[in-house]
């Protein structure tokens, strides 16, 4: 079993529709779980980060928590053509920082 | 806004050849990161680096690699006999110390054994 696992893609919505992005974890004593967002040839960028359970909501993007699930997801609200992009979770196990884990990744395409 | 910044972008070695990878890391960060990705692939842990010493490595990071703080800014990764398979690109990040703290990725080096 993957220790993080995102949902296969490749994903396509249309402009302006809700894009949703899954993410399930191994390990129950993870702590901190971030979504970043990469282009092609670029580096990760982080969008959205969750601690607790719940939704976090920044802007378009809201991430959702669940640890009894052990699931985290995103949702992209309004999605627009520049958010075609490949999406990675990344799982933090420590309490003081520390190494990342992260999914394969899900390409995302929003067609205009 | 402060950020993470490596040098060179890309870098050609001939396989064999001893490379030094550099990243200047956000100043008022204390954790130091190295992860890879090679071509369409995950983003894959190799260290993680605190007060001036590893505090993690994956099975990745093996006697081939090494890392060093040398002065108060920079953090390089070196690998002392690069293999055809370290290709890769080569991802620098820090974070500030605590729960919960993001690891922010500086642009990446584009290593290319031949």
């Amino acid at each position: 079993q993957k220790e993080v696992e995102q949902n296969s893609g490749p994903l396509s919505v249309p402009e302006g529709a809700i894009a949703s992005l899954n993410c399930t974890y191994s390990d129950r004593v993870s702590q901190s779980f971030f979504w970043y967002r990469q282009y092609s040839g670029k580096s990760p960028e982080l969008i959205m980060s969750i601690y607790s359970n719940g939704d976090k909501e920044d802007g378009r993007f809201t991430a959702q928590l669940n640890k009894a699930s052990q699931y985290v997801s995103l949702l992209i609200r309004d999605s627009q053509p520049s958010d075609s992009a490949t999406y990675l979770c990344a799982v933090t196990h420590n309490t003081n920082a520390g190494k990342s884990t992260f999914g394969d990744g899900t390409t995302l395409t929003v067609k205009p | 806004e402060p950020e993470v910044t490596q040098t060179p972008s890309h870098q050609v070695t001939q396989m064999g050849q001893e490379v030094i990878l550099r990243c200047v890391p956000i100043s008022n960060h204390l954790y130091f990161y190295w992860y890879r990705q090679i071509l369409g692939q995950k983003v894959e842990f190799l260290v993680s680096f605190y007060n001036n010493e590893i505090s993690e490595k994956s099975e990745i990071f093996d006697d081939q690699f090494s890392v060093e703080r040398p002065d108060g800014s920079n953090f390089t990764l070196k690998i002392r006999s690069t293999k055809l398979e370290d290709s890769a690109m080569y991802f620098c990040a820090s974070s500030e110390i605590g729960r919960y703290q993001p690891q922010h990725f500086g642009d990446g080096t584009r290593l290319s054994i031949l």
